[in-house]
């Protein structure tokens, strides 16, 4: 799969709106972006999807650059239980040797009250 | 609906003794990953099953790690003999996407077992 590169950390205020970055300058045309998030002492979870176009959920909205080298991850309104670990992800659909999900080191977002 | 669980949540042992971890996935899902998470790391795959069959154990240790899903359901994970470096946290997780499907794959992972080695 395709590599992604994200900040290793980045600080929020609580109920302001923030915005991680993920940068796939080697995307393929077949590779979804998803978005799981690790709160302190439990497994991930899945935040949000997307292939090409911009997606919005209960918990966040994606933001898929034109030419899919980058997207954003938007939280609208930060609250301290935002605080975690984002991984920004890539799978390619096409891949017929599994369909595992690769992580890489992730954005660790801390949240100020 | 119900997660997956894990257990034992947390276990401490010596160097070149062993130790089984256990998943129950969710009901109906076929495939079944085992992660290794070392601290400060993202979690990396040790190995993907469907249903009771290995899709991918290329990480695998297998000098010292095994892994089985007999009834293409529960799954347990042993180490024998453990080293230092294998402390970590030990995340399942399952989907219910099939090998070669196409669209995205969304794992629901459970809270891990944490190993101490020392």
């Amino acid at each position: 799969d395709a590599k992604t590169t994200q900040p290793n950390s980045m600080e929020s205020n609580e109920e302001e709106p923030v915005h991680l970055p993920c940068n796939h300058s080697t995307i393929s045309g077949t590779d979804y972006i998803h978005w799981y998030r690790q709160l302190p002492s439990q497994g991930p979870e899945y935040v949000i999807h997307g292939l090409t176009s911009n997606v919005n959920n209960r918990m966040a909205s994606l933001a898929i650059a034109e030419d899919r080298k980058s997207s954003t991850l938007i939280l609208h309104r930060a609250t301290l239980r935002d605080a975690a670990v984002y991984y920004c992800i890539l799978r390619d659909v096409n891949r017929h040797a599994g369909n595992m999900l690769t992580f890489g080191g992730g954005t660790r977002l801390m949240v100020k009250p | 609906e119900a997660g997956v669980a894990q257990s034992p949540r947390y276990k401490i042992i010596e160097k070149r003794q062993s130790v089984a971890f256990w998943c129950n996935p969710i009901s109906g899902h076929a495939t079944l990953y085992w992660y290794q998470q070392i601290l400060g790391q993202g979690p990396k795959l040790l190995i993907q099953f469907q249903n009771n069959g290995v899709v991918d154990d290329s990480q695998l240790p297998k000098d010292r790690f095994s892994a089985e899903r007999l009834k293409g359901v529960d799954s347990t994970l042993k180490i024998q003999p453990a080293k230092l470096e294998d402390s970590a946290v030990y995340l399942c997780a399952s989907s219910s996407m099939a090998r070669g499907a196409t669209g995205a794959n969304v794992l629901t992972f459970g809270a891990g077992s944490r190993l101490t080695v020392l």
